[in-house]
């Protein structure tokens, strides 16, 4: 079956860094998103992946390695309007997007 | 652009009763999805249309769910009869056409049903 895990919740300190994980298993693979999630909002679009390596967008990151199935997504500076949850996307070989359940991110001042 | 234009945005209704959410969306995108987001289920994809013909709606949970998209810039989604464990909020989503590409949600029409 096709599976997407990362965490279900993070804590982080505002100021900071964090890393958000996701590994995936698919049918094949056509790219990888990350979106942001605020409360009672929709999802927006932050970052896609295909090939292997990091992609740097303002404070936020996202790294792709194919062979190991695994995505991160690297915030820096940490605001505390970065709370909110992250969802990992996977596009497979009928790009179909498998979604993950998401990552709650709770910044502390 | 305004964006992909959902409504309405919350909706309250008791059990039996048919509910239909509506979607616009972005002018030019070729593809548009139907979400449903609970906190037990994440988000999940009921089925989606690309220029107007319906592809896959494996996703739609039974009967109860129809989706149309009658011209370009119009989808709707309906439930009838309604039950208290429709209660989600369900997204509305475009894409421009190509394999790829990032989504562009609606504000969401929060569905609870009594």
């Amino acid at each position: 079956g096709q599976n997407i895990d990362q965490p279900t919740e993070m804590t982080a300190t505002e100021g900071a860094i964090v890393q958000i994980n996701c590994t995936y298993q698919t049918s094949g693979f056509n790219g990888l998103f990350w979106y942001q999630q605020h409360a009672g909002e929709a999802p927006t679009f932050l970052s896609y992946n295909v090939l292997d390596g990091l992609e740097e967008k303002g404070r936020f990151s996202s790294f792709l390695s194919r062979s190991k199935g695994y995505s991160y997504l690297l915030l820096k500076e940490l605001q505390m309007k970065d709370s909110a949850s992250y969802l990992c996307a996977v596009m497979d070989s009928n790009y179909q997007l498998i979604w993950g359940a998401g990552t709650k991110l709770i910044i502390k001042p | 652009d305004a964006g992909v234009i959902q409504s309405p945005r919350h909706e309250v209704t008791e059990m039996g009763q048919e509910v239909t959410l509506r979607c616009k969306p972005i002018s030019g995108h070729d593809y548009l999805f139907w979400y449903r987001q609970t906190m037990m289920r994440g988000l999940e994809l009921l089925i989606y249309f690309n220029n107007n013909v319906p592809i896959d709606d494996s996703g739609m949970p039974e009967d109860r769910f129809s989706a149309k998209m009658p011209n370009a810039s119009f989808s709707t989604l309906k439930i009838q009869p309604s039950e208290p464990r429709d209660s989600a909020v369900y997204f509305c989503a475009s894409r421009p056409g190509g394999d790829t590409g990032e989504l562009f949600f609606g504000e969401g029409s929060r569905l609870t049903v009594l």
